[in-house]
């Protein structure tokens, strides 16, 4: 069965440092999300992305933040300058079609602990 | 703005009791609802989800959640727990987002423990 795979599952960093994680969508999706979960608390809507640009973006992702879809399979968020507070589990998502009925399909996850 | 609300961030039940996890929501308008579940380590997973047609969602693994409009719950529930049931459970709402398209809202989630 497809699944949405992300890399590395964890990746420590120095505060100040830049961070890229990876994620690889289902190869017949085309609407991709980033979100977050600060450890203990709920999870948190990042960025959405559509035809090459993003379509919907929250508060948290600020100039820091930025996504890409550098090739045909792999969606990517990368932080600039990790801060201690973007610590958090970082999850991919992927989803087929248009609208919010259809099922999103979550990856794994990437914990990031910036020190 | 819709928002969702988890009433519980732990529940613990008996392998072979029911399974009660609570979730209301506040909107104005009839919304679509779903609950996720995340093992340990692993993704979330669609359990299922409520868009406007039948008021009692049939999930997978047994589970079903029920929307109530005159409650504004979408309470998740499973007749008998069963030791591979205990994970998080996150209640999701949309909300619109500036660009026109949806944001998901997630509840704080609910932590389920299955003793047996």
């Amino acid at each position: 069965e497809p699944e949405v795979t992300q890399t590395p599952s964890h990746q420590v960093t120095q505060m100040g440092q830049e961070v890229i994680l990876r994620c690889v969508p289902i190869s017949n999706h085309l609407y991709f999300y980033w979100y977050r979960q600060i450890l203990g608390q709920k999870v948190e809507f990042l960025v959405s992305f559509y035809n090459n640009e993003i379509s919907e973006k929250s508060e948290i992702f600020d100039d820091q933040f930025s996504v890409e879809r550098p090739d045909g399979s792999n969606f990517t968020l990368k932080i600039r300058s990790t801060k201690l507070e973007d610590s958090a589990m970082y999850f991919c998502a992927s989803k087929k079609g248009q609208g919010f009925t259809g099922e999103q399909f979550f990856g794994p996850g990437t914990r990031l602990t910036v020190l | 703005a819709q928002s969702v609300t988890q009433l519980d961030s732990h529940v613990s039940v008996s392998e072979g009791t029911p399974v009660l996890l609570r979730c209301n929501y506040s909107s104005s308008y009839s919304p679509s609802l779903f609950w996720y579940v995340q093992h340990p380590n692993k993704g979330l997973q669609l359990l299922l989800k409520y868009t406007s047609a039948a008021t009692l969602v049939k999930g997978i693994n047994g589970f079903e959640a029920e929307f109530k409009k005159s409650e504004t719950s979408f309470h998740l529930t499973k007749p008998s727990a069963h030791m591979s049931d205990a994970a998080e459970y996150f209640c999701v709402a949309p909300q619109g987002g500036a660009g026109g398209s949806y944001i998901p809202t997630f509840g704080r989630g609910t932590s389920l423990i299955v003793h047996p």
